[in-house]
């Protein structure tokens, strides 16, 4: 069974702190994505990284994927308010015609001001 | 353009009644999803149709659970008889799958769920 694990499970910091939360499999996925869920509403994607060792950022985000394709890592440079939330990474397999995404757990992030 | 829509937003219900939740998917999209969200298991995929046929509902908890897609711009999710261990947030999330890899890395849109608490 391919699992997805993240850490930590939550995470509570005051704004302008840096903050890195991990995505770790023992599985090769080809291709790992990142989604962001705020209270009351449904995840929305941040970002898809697809190649060993891809470095992605999204002004203050910056998403690595691991050189064997097993791993992710987000990194939020000074954090603010408005990066809380529920933090999911999800993978994507080779297998045929398999839409399954395989969902970690996901990080609680709590900016405070 | 419209997201996902679903219906209700919330829904108190007792033990033993027939539930039903409803997705309107983006226009467009040929990939329709049903998740269930719990702190304990997070997200879990309960079943998936592709062009209004299921393709995958290895995920459905039991027999009380069937979805139906009867066209591109609808989905129902029904629970008969719900119980309490149903309580939970349930999703549905579209996608599309045009681009490289078959579209298989394109995002999945959710809705803003239905929060479902069965007393």
């Amino acid at each position: 069974t391919q699992l997805l694990e993240q850490s930590p499970q939550f995470l509570s910091i005051q704004e302008g702190e840096n903050l890195t939360v991990y995505c770790n499999s023992s599985s090769v996925f080809s291709s790992l994505q990142w989604y962001r869920q705020e209270p009351g509403e449904g995840p929305v994607l941040l970002v898809t990284v697809v190649t060993g060792g891809e470095v992605k950022k999204l002004k203050r985000l910056t998403f690595q994927f691991g050189d064997a394709r097993k791993d992710s890592s987000l990194h939020i440079t000074a954090a603010q308010p408005g990066d809380t939330g529920l933090y999911l990474c999800a993978g994507t397999t080779n297998a045929g015609n398999n839409r399954k995404l395989i969902w970690g757990l996901g990080t609680s992030l709590a900016v405070n001001p | 353009d419209a997201g996902v829509i679903q219906s209700p937003r919330h829904e108190v219900t007792e033990m033993g009644q027939e539930v039903t939740l409803r997705c309107k998917p983006i226009s467009g999209h040929d990939y329709l999803f049903w998740y269930r969200q719990t702190m304990m298991r997070g997200l879990e995929l309960l079943i998936y149709f592709n062009n209004n046929v299921p393709i995958d509902d290895s995920g459905m908890p039991e027999d009380r659970f069937s979805a139906k897609m009867p066209n591109a711009s609808f989905s129902t999710l029904k629970i008969q008889p719900s119980e309490p261990r149903d309580s939970a947030v349930y999703f549905c999330a579209s996608s599309f799958s045009r681009g490289g890899m078959g579209g298989r890395n394109q995002p999945q849109h959710f809705g803003d769920g239905t929060r479902l608490s069965i007393l």
